[in-house]
């Protein structure tokens, strides 16, 4: 275990339902990730939170909400997705933003399926 | 694009074997890193290389850069059925809002 849960792990949704995902993450880390993986294409960036604040949105459709109550908790709410949204949607964490990039832990990652 | 590109896209090897995988990216670089994912798993960090770094070990794995030519190894030594997963360079590009860029991942298959 890397610290870092995600729920729910699988979710089938219909363009027009709302779900939220969730990541919690247990190591005392300041920043949290948001990311996208679709087959054969690399980790795409979707959010970036430090100490709660939103330091990236990585021009991600407005379909996609975050959410950062505390450094330990992210929320991604999703409303009226597209079937093109259907991807593994990876939460990560790591200890802070100090200019430079440390090791990144990732959640197991929530298996989407938009039909 | 910033992001790392692996080489091969694909690798399959026999148990016992080393297997090579190798990154180029394009930019200047504070740290690489190399991750590890099993199939529909998130991914797991297995080593960090920091610029002013040739090479570094971490059990059976050995990963080298080169900051001159822009590329980084990662070899797994005495490979084993359990190796088989993907594997991702990720680069930390120097520069305003630096983050972290991932590649497409290499397929590993070590046959038993």
């Amino acid at each position: 275990e890397t610290g870092v849960t995600q729920t729910p792990r699988h979710l089938v949704m219909g363009m027009t339902n709302k779900k939220s995902l969730k990541c919690e993450q247990h190591l005392g880390h300041n920043a949290m990730y948001w990311y996208k993986q679709s087959a054969k294409k690399p980790l795409e960036l979707m959010f970036v939170y430090n100490f709660k604040e939103q330091t990236e949105n990585n021009s991600v459709p407005s379909r996609f909400s975050p959410e950062c109550p505390n450094s330990s908790h992210l929320f991604l709410h999703l409303h009226t997705l597209q079937p093109e949204d259907s991807a593994l949607y990876l939460c990560a964490s790591s200890q802070g933003s100090s200019g430079v990039q440390e090791t990144q832990y990732f959640g197991p990652g929530t298996r989407l399926l938009v039909l | 694009s910033q992001q790392g590109e692996e080489d091969p896209q694909a690798l399959s090897i026999q148990e016992g074997e080393n297997a090579t995988m190798n990154c180029s990216y394009k930019t200047s670089i504070n740290n690489l890193q190399w991750y590890r994912q099993n199939s529909g798993r998130g991914l797991v960090h297995l080593i960090l290389i920091r610029s002013n770094e040739r090479e570094k070990h971490s059990g059976r794995l050995r990963v080298t850069l080169d900051t001159s030519k822009k590329s980084s190894s990662l070899l797994i030594t005495a490979s084993r059925a359990a190796d088989t997963a993907s594997y991702f360079c990720a680069t930390d590009w120097t520069g305003a809002n630096s983050k972290l860029t991932f590649g497409k991942g290499i397929t590993l298959s070590v046959r038993p």
